[in-house]
């Protein structure tokens, strides 16, 4: 069964940074692409970043280019995403999924953690 | 950047069909994909690649994707589909991405 858990979600104050990671099981991680998806309260989807299976391509929505970095550890089964110069927009929940063979959709997802940036 | 466009809002009663649609520019020359996602609850896929569907999910949901508009198309509608559904696309140009639509609400009469 696959299963993907977030953690590392919090309450931070604007211009800070915090560092989410989603551990994966029940499949082998270092063949699938992987992604970070978001929702802010009470609003649609939004995709965040995604890493190829070797890390050989990475690709970031305009929002978060430059302050955002995604990053994987095959051997530890795990994705992160590192996230500097926190602003309030970015309050959301972060969703792991796991990308597909051929690329273009997310077959997983995770249960997602609450990232929220206030003062 | 490529733009999704669904109805904020589908409403049908119960064994009727629903269609949701998903708007974009020769959005028939690319793969759509739809997700459900019931409140406090992760999306989930339910039809990939226009038409196909992962195993589990009804053969009720079925999808289309031609010219500039992507339907998702609910056959007997149950109380318990009600959720929002969402189209998404990969953009495959410089700078590849995912695009999801804005999301449509589809309310069980």
């Amino acid at each position: 069964e696959v299963q993907l858990v977030e953690s590392g979600g919090g309450l931070v104050q604007p211009g800070r940074s915090l560092r989410l990671s989603c551990a994966a099981s029940g499949f082998t991680f270092d063949d699938y692409a992987m992604h970070w998806v978001r929702q802010a309260p009470g609003k649609g989807l939004e995709w965040v970043s995604g890493i190829s299976w070797n890390s050989g391509s990475i690709g970031y929505a305009d929002s978060v280019k430059g302050r955002f970095t995604i990053s994987r550890d095959n051997a530890k089964n795990s994705l992160y995403l590192q996230m500097n110069s926190l602003r309030a927009e970015d309050t959301a929940l972060y969703y792991c999924a796991k990308g597909t063979l051929r690329a273009g959709y997310f077959d997983y997802w995770g249960q997602g953690t609450l990232v929220t940036v206030s003062s | 950047s490529y733009v999704l466009t669904q109805p904020p809002s589908v409403s049908v009663a119960p064994g009727q069909t629903a269609r949701i649609t998903c708007g974009g520019n020769n959005i028939g020359s690319k793969s759509v994909h739809w997700y459900q996602q019931k409140p406090g609850q992760a999306p989930v896929l339910v039809v990939y690649d226009d038409s196909d569907r992962p195993s589990g999910i009804p053969e009720r949901f079925s999808g289309s994707n031609s010219g500039n508009t992507a339907t998702l198309t609910i056959s007997r509608v149950e109380a318990g589909d009600e959720a929002d559904y969402y189209c998404q696309v990969w953009d495959s140009s410089s700078d590849p991405r995912g695009v999801f639509g804005g999301g449509t609400k589809l309310t069980v009469l």
